[in-house]
């Protein structure tokens, strides 16, 4: 298995919801990441976890709350989103924070009504 | 702190005519490289990157890229393009042994449209 699964692929919501993105590698790696992609525009780094531990916080707001469970699973609970949060959510791994190769899952497309 | 810089924004070429996207870098310290493309709502995939050794690295679907330490550059080619390579195309760096700040450091993309 060399993939990264994302699910779901499609979510809306409501700004009083509460819902939860999900990210799945079954390589081994021990590091994992979570990014924002806006329309037109490149992928910003928000979180990463080194040996399910959260290592990085690019000063996101607190209305997202990333969760990694064991070592394969990565979480991105949401909860009272703006409009201005939707965008593509990216999650991607790699062996270790140390290791070069990144593999990327295809992405949720959040929007936020 | 890194940043990396794509000189296009959008790159309009003839099918089967030759391309190059160009991309610079700036890094206090030594990066790895890479490149990656993005085809519409979907994910990003790993074309090609430059860790050492030799300057001129072969990627996927027939692209290959040259780096440049001089001119801190790390130009995409690809001798002869398909309708299929129409996407975004985004040159990325990381510090070598992840020093500092983590992750990717993305240029802002080249989208690629391909003309019949």
């Amino acid at each position: 298995d060399t993939e990264v699964t994302q699910t779901p692929k499609h979510l809306v919501m409501g700004m009083t919801n509460k819902k939860s993105l999900k990210c799945e590698q079954h390589m081994g790696h021990r590091a994992m990441y979570w990014y924002k992609q806006k329309a037109k525009k490149p992928p910003e780094l928000m979180f990463v976890y080194s040996y399910e531990k959260l290592s990085i916080n690019e000063s996101v707001p607190s209305r997202f709350s990333p969760e990694c469970p064991n070592s394969s699973l990565l979480n991105l609970h949401l909860h009272a989103l703006q409009p201005e949060d939707s965008a593509l959510y990216l999650c991607a791994s790699s062996q270790d924070r140390l290791n070069y190769g990144y593999t990327f899952g295809s992405g949720t497309r959040l929007t936020v009504v | 702190a890194q940043s990396v810089t794509q000189l296009d924004s959008q790159v309009p070429v003839f099918e089967e005519a030759p391309v190059e996207l160009r991309c610079n870098y700036s890094s206090s310290v030594s990066v790895y490289l890479f490149w990656y493309v993005q085809y519409p709502n979907q994910g990003l995939q790993l074309l090609l990157k430059y860790l050492s050794g030799s300057t001129l690295v072969k990627g996927i679907n027939g692209f290959e890229a040259e780096f440049n330490k001089s001119q801190t550059s790390f130009h995409l080619r690809k001798p002869s393009v398909h309708i299929s390579d129409t996407a975004e195309y985004f040159c990325a760096v990381r510090p070598l042994g992840g020093g500092g700040a983590d992750g990717l450091t993305f240029g802002k993309g080249t989208h690629l449209i391909i003309q019949p």
